[in-house]
């Protein structure tokens, strides 16, 4: 049972190169999101879906983008990395708001 | 608006020690709870949770109370082990679409043998 899949787990980009985190899940959840941890910030959410074929912004939206053609794939896309967006970018699902979200093990992101 | 509020750390304790970790939330609605833990280098595994005032959270010997007249969740264990040393949030999810959680920032717990 693979649950979240984030790949790749490290990254390291130029200021404004371009890449995509991949997002998979397995559980048939509807709700998929993509958060940034933050040494003293907690997590904050970046883009949320609700579906495939809905996306909402979060928290943090600016810089990102996300689409969701399938139920299970969830990529968040940066255009034109800034050092601001160094960061530890976590993917999570659930199936509604009492279940819990489920958690991908994480990317780490270096822009320099 | 939705937020969560948990008590700074670091926190370092003796094994054997009781623990706990405040947390106090506001929302608009009656939001469901959770407390999650992360290990280093891994993402967040949910730890338990409430859905309802006066539920009791409980796992791992880690448990919490929903208290909707105080809006609190505060995580306790009795005796907590070298193991148990880990990163925990707290956090809710949206009481009226369901599809946002709230996170707290994290404290951070070192148990020393």
């Amino acid at each position: 049972n693979a649950g979240v899949t984030q790949t790749p787990k490290f990254q390291v980009l130029k200021t404004g190169q371009s890449m995509t985190l991949q997002c998979a899940q397995d559980m048939n959840h509807e709700y998929m999101s993509w958060y940034r941890q933050d040494p003293g910030m907690g997590l904050r959410l970046i883009h949320y879906s609700v579906g495939a074929g809905i996306t909402d912004q979060g928290e943090v939206p600016n810089g990102y983008n996300v689409s969701r053609s399938t139920t299970e794939d969830f990529p968040l896309r940066l255009l034109s990395a800034a050092p601001s967006q160094t960061s530890v970018y976590f993917c999570a699902s659930s199936n509604n708001r009492e279940s819990p979200l489920h958690f991908g093990n994480g990317t780490r992101l270096t822009v320099t | 608006g939705n937020s969560v509020t948990q008590m700074e750390g670091p926190v370092t304790l003796s094994e054997e020690a009781f623990l706990t970790i405040n947390c106090t939330y506001t929302a608009t609605g009656y939001p469901s709870l959770f407390w999650y833990v992360q290990y280093p280098g891994e993402g967040l595994q949910l730890l338990l949770k409430a859905t309802k005032a006066d539920d009791k959270g409980s796992n791992k010997g880690f448990e919490a109370t929903y208290r909707k007249e105080t809006t609190s969740f505060h995580l306790e264990k009795g005796s907590v082990q070298v193991s148990d040393s880990a990163v925990y949030f707290c956090a809710l999810s949206d009481p009226l679409t369901g599809n946002q959680f709230y996170f707290g920032t994290g404290t951070s717990l070192t148990v020393i043998p």
